[in-house]
């Protein structure tokens, strides 16, 4: 168990619905990372959040958004959703928001169907 | 910008053989790299890192791997396979100034009794 939650695990939808994932990092943790893992895009990065606040984006669509909030939960929101969305969407959390080589722990992912 | 090749999507050991999984980098800046492991159904968890202080690093359950720039690799190896090492392993990369991990596509390693 690395500490970090996520929830929920498994969300099947429609095409152009709306969903919202949510993340509880480690306890102490200020950084959030979002990552999507799909067979052809293989795991990329989305976004990262520190203490609240936007650190670096990556290969997010802009049909995708995320915040952090006081707590330091996150919630990553995929908006009009299309088949291509369906995919394995990990959240990491690290101590710093600083250092490239602090380790990043994995929750279990949530598991996205989009119909 | 940064990247990480796994050469091998697929590779196959019988239980007690040697387990090499390559993988090769393209950094601008120094990089910081690492190996997580990714069970069915499950997160990743970090098996070892490098961050520069010793080329040779040790990670648990008896994985290692070594940091050869002049090869731009960093290839993880495991004396003898064990039939609980069945999983998918990804390399991936920092560097510098950059927190988000770039991941190679993963090496799905499976054993043979």
């Amino acid at each position: 168990d690395s500490g970090v939650t996520q929830t929920p695990k498994h969300l099947i939808t429609a095409t152009g619905q709306r969903v919202t994932l949510r993340c509880s990092p480690r306890s102490g943790d200020l950084s959030v990372y979002w990552y999507q893992q799909s067979l052809d895009q293989g795991l990329q990065f989305l976004i990262q959040y520190y203490n609240g606040e936007e650190r670096a984006k990556g290969n997010i669509l802009e049909r995708f958004s995320a915040q952090q909030f006081p707590d330091l939960h996150s919630e990553l929101n995929l908006s009009s959703l299309e088949l291509g969305d369906s995919a394995l969407y990990f959240c990491a959390s690290s101590v710093s928001g600083q250092s490239s080589y602090n380790e990043q722990f994995f929750g279990p992912g949530t598991r996205l169907t989009v119909l | 910008a940064q990247s990480v090749t796994q050469l091998g999507s697929h590779v196959s050991v019988s239980e007690g053989a040697l387990v090499l999984l390559r993988c090769n980098y393209s950094s601008s800046v120094p990089p910081y790299l690492f190996w997580y492991v990714q069970y069915p159904n499950q997160g990743l968890q970090l098996l070892l890192k490098y961050t520069s202080a010793a080329t040779l690093v040790k990670g648990i359950n008896d994985f290692e791997a070594e940091f050869k720039k002049s090869e731009t690799s960093f290839h993880l190896t495991k004396p003898s396979a064990h039939m609980s090492d069945a999983a998918e392993y990804f390399c991936a990369v920092t560097g510098q100034g950059a927190q988000k991990l770039v991941f190679g596509q993963g090496t799905r390693l499976t054993i043979n009794p």
